[in-house]
């Protein structure tokens, strides 16, 4: 599994953007990168998932350059609400049925946003 | 939108107790995942099934746990003699897997249970 290296902890203001940096210098050719969003005492929830270069829904994008070392996760305009931890993950994503993968989480990076 | 359902939110169990954590997965969604995390710690990965068997688990997931889908909608996880140390968040995750190239892995958590081992 590829090692992940995110910030212990940012701190941003309502209405900014906030840049989240993974590294994940051994990442592998099969690897996807996915973000995960955690709120005290509730399940982590998917936000996005990407290969390469750029991939945006509707709540934040995701920034991969060509080597795929690092990825950046991309939040618009934050509010109070999106003050979570936010995990990196980088794995193998099966391209059949029947061998699904653990996810494994690193520590996270706790963003609060102040107002 | 779709969730995963556990209950109870909340189980008080003395040390020795046998307890079973439910979870009701998505409808549709083929592989199902139990998870802890002890306070202030992070997510661990215990089990994997699919198929009514399992797919892969820790070293976390002892003789003491096990898994069970009883019916068509119910996955649940027993502990048989609860220690303190199993004292944790515990989250069921369930995601999908119906054969379409590039099953992207993507897990649905939800809220969680929190077992109190006294």
């Amino acid at each position: 599994l590829a090692k992940t290296t995110q910030p212990i902890s940012m701190d941003s203001y309502e209405g900014q953007e906030v840049n989240i940096t993974c590294s994940h210098n051994n990442i592998a050719t099969n690897d996807y990168i996915t973000w995960y969003q955690q709120f005290p005492s509730q399940g982590p929830r998917f936000i996005i998932q990407g290969y390469k270069t750029k991939v945006t829904n509707e709540v934040a994008s995701l920034f991969i350059p060509a080597d795929r070392k690092s990825s950046t996760l991309s939040l618009p305009r934050v509010s109070l609400s999106d003050t979570a931890v936010y995990y990196c993950l980088v794995g193998f994503i099966p391209i059949s049925s029947g061998s699904a993968r653990q996810l494994t989480f690193g520590s996270g990076t706790q963003l609060t946003v102040l107002p | 939108e779709p969730e995963v359902t556990q209950t109870p939110s909340h189980q008080v169990t003395q040390m020795g107790q046998e307890v079973i954590l439910r979870c009701v997965p998505i409808s549709n969604h083929l592989y199902f995942y139990w998870y802890r995390q002890i306070l202030g710690q992070k997510v661990e990965f215990l089990v994997s099934f699919y198929n009514n068997e399992i797919s892969e688990k820790s070293e976390i997931f002892d003789d003491q746990f096990s898994v069970e889908r009883p019916d068509g909608s119910n996955f649940t996880l027993k502990i048989r003699s609860t220690k303190l140390e199993d004292s944790a968040m515990y989250f069921c995750a369930s995601s999908t897997g119906t054969g379409a190239p590039r099953v992207k892995n993507i897990q649905y958590f939800g809220a969680g249970t929190r077992l109190s081992v006294l």
